[in-house]
């Protein structure tokens, strides 16, 4: 149980386009699901919550208008990467929230690795 | 949230018992501590997560003191598929209703099991 699937695992795309990575938890509903950025060799850092059915909440320092993030759904949350540059080239990865008898645990996709060229 | 502090990195050989202890200070009443391990280019998998005392799955044992200051990763006879980094994360497990906290990674501990 708690799978958290990401699509696509791995995309290139040119500077200017913008991309899109789906993440979907499987076999829970998760009204929060989170958003990370990790650049090589170092931690993950929090990007956005993601809230299904409302705004997302961005973290400081985050573009809310270039990282356009939905959650239309208690499975799925979309994160848009408008305008790609070579900067917004890691590793994204997303969690959802579980709500289990008594403790929240997070559960984390696979991750996108997003090259922007 | 708590801030945690585990090592930066740590040694062991295949066949050991390898403990990996976190420091968490100011953790609140209502925290949990999870354990988190991660591969190179994966997300991070889901170890063990624990309030209090001990903890064991089939993977790990969770080792917490009383004064819950600190909590240690027990993974038994290690192999060389455990080299990984390890991340240890306080938080707040009991859903309020009111949102929720998107954690706040360390630099988590880079396991190397040799042979």
């Amino acid at each position: 149980g708690a799978v958290v699937s990401q699509h696509p695992s791995r995309v290139i795309c040119k500077s200017g386009t913008s991309v899109k990575i789906e993440c979907r938890s499987l076999d829970f509903q998760a009204t929060t699901m989170f958003w990370y950025r990790q650049f090589p060799k170092q931690s993950l850092m929090l990007m956005a919550t993601s809230n299904e059915g409302s705004k997302a909440t961005y973290e400081q320092g985050v573009e809310k208008d270039k990282f356009l993030i939905n959650h239309a759904s208690l499975t799925l949350s979309t994160l848009t990467v408008t305008s790609a540059h070579p900067e917004d080239s890691s590793f994204y990865i997303c969690s959802a929230r579980d709500r289990g008898q008594g403790a929240d645990t997070q559960y984390f996709g696979p991750g996108t690795r997003l090259t922007v060229l | 949230l708590a801030k945690t502090t585990q090592p930066i990195s740590m040694d062991s050989y295949e066949g050991q018992e390898v403990n990996i202890t976190c420091s968490h200070n100011n953790i609140a009443t209502n925290d949990y501590i999870t354990w988190y391990q991660q591969f190179p280019s994966q997300g991070p998998r889901f170890i063990i997560q624990g309030y209090k005392t001990k903890v064991t799955n089939e993977v790990a044992s969770l080792f917490i003191p009383a004064d819950r200051k600190s909590s240690t990763l027990s993974l038994p006879r290690v192999s060389l598929s455990d080299t990984a980094v390890y991340y240890c994360l306080v938080g707040d497990g009991a859903y309020s209703g009111g949102g929720a906290d998107g954690l706040t990674f360390g630099k988590g501990t880079h396991l190397i099991i040799q042979p």
